[in-house]
């Protein structure tokens, strides 16, 4: 199936420990993104990669760190977690020379820090 | 002023009534306007993308686009209990194609 695919899909951990989420796209999609959706249900970008090279970084905490090591993968790597950490991660892909610049999501990551 | 703006309801109509959502913005060079469904627990799906003044019509979906008030809505005709859902306005902001979404309204279509 062609899609965006995350994992995982839950995760519940500790404050203070690392985790990471990863995201893959087999869509041919030269961009990918990192949103964060709170539990009032708003959704913010966080990071955007156009062909692994980093184009938005938006006002995140050092201890988010993505990394892109192709265009077809983001990963999320989230250092000392806090409580306010707790949300659901999306990540996202679409084709940005296309000029309609459609996102297409993944199912999402739901993070819970104790 | 918040880049993306939408009333976040909630809204409820009846079954078969038209519902009407509303979204403005800020950035007033911004080209790409897009409307995403998301149902509880699920992921932004896109329903509609509109680039140019004037109305586009999509089945039941017709989104409407003023540049020059910086306003697009979204109008479901027949609405269905299906149709349920949080619907998020996603505009494009500044030159680094950075997608920005409103806090979206939560629609509820009564039976």
């Amino acid at each position: 199936d062609t899609a965006v695919s995350q994992t995982p899909k839950y995760l519940v951990t500790q404050m203070g420990n690392d985790k990471s989420i990863k995201c893959e796209q087999n869509l041919g999609h030269d961009t990918m993104y990192w949103y964060k959706q709170d539990s009032k249900k708003f959704l913010k970008i966080m990071f955007s990669y156009n062909n692994k090279e980093l184009i938005i970084n938006e006002t995140v905490p050092n201890r988010f760190s993505p990394k892109s090591p192709d265009k077809a993968h983001l990963n999320l790597h989230i250092n000392s977690l806090e409580l306010g950490d707790s949300a659901v991660y999306f990540c996202a892909s679409s084709l940005r020379v296309s000029g309609a610049n459609v996102l297409t999501f993944g199912a999402g990551s739901r993070l819970t820090v104790l | 002023q918040k880049e993306v703006e939408q009333n976040s309801g909630p809204l409820s109509v009846p079954e078969g009534a038209i519902a009407s959502l509303n979204c403005t913005y800020s950035d007033r060079g911004s080209q790409s306007f897009f409307w995403y469904r998301q149902y509880s627990g699920k992921s932004p799906e896109l329903i509609m993308s509109i680039y140019s003044n004037g109305d586009k019509e999509d089945g039941r979906f017709t989104a409407q686009l003023n540049k020059a008030s910086q306003y697009v809505s979204l109008l479901i005709r027949d609405s269905q209990p299906s149709d349920s859902a949080t619907y998020l306005c996603a505009v494009f902001i500044g030159s680094n194609y950075k997608l920005t979404f409103g806090k979206g309204t939560l629609l509820t279509v009564n039976p």
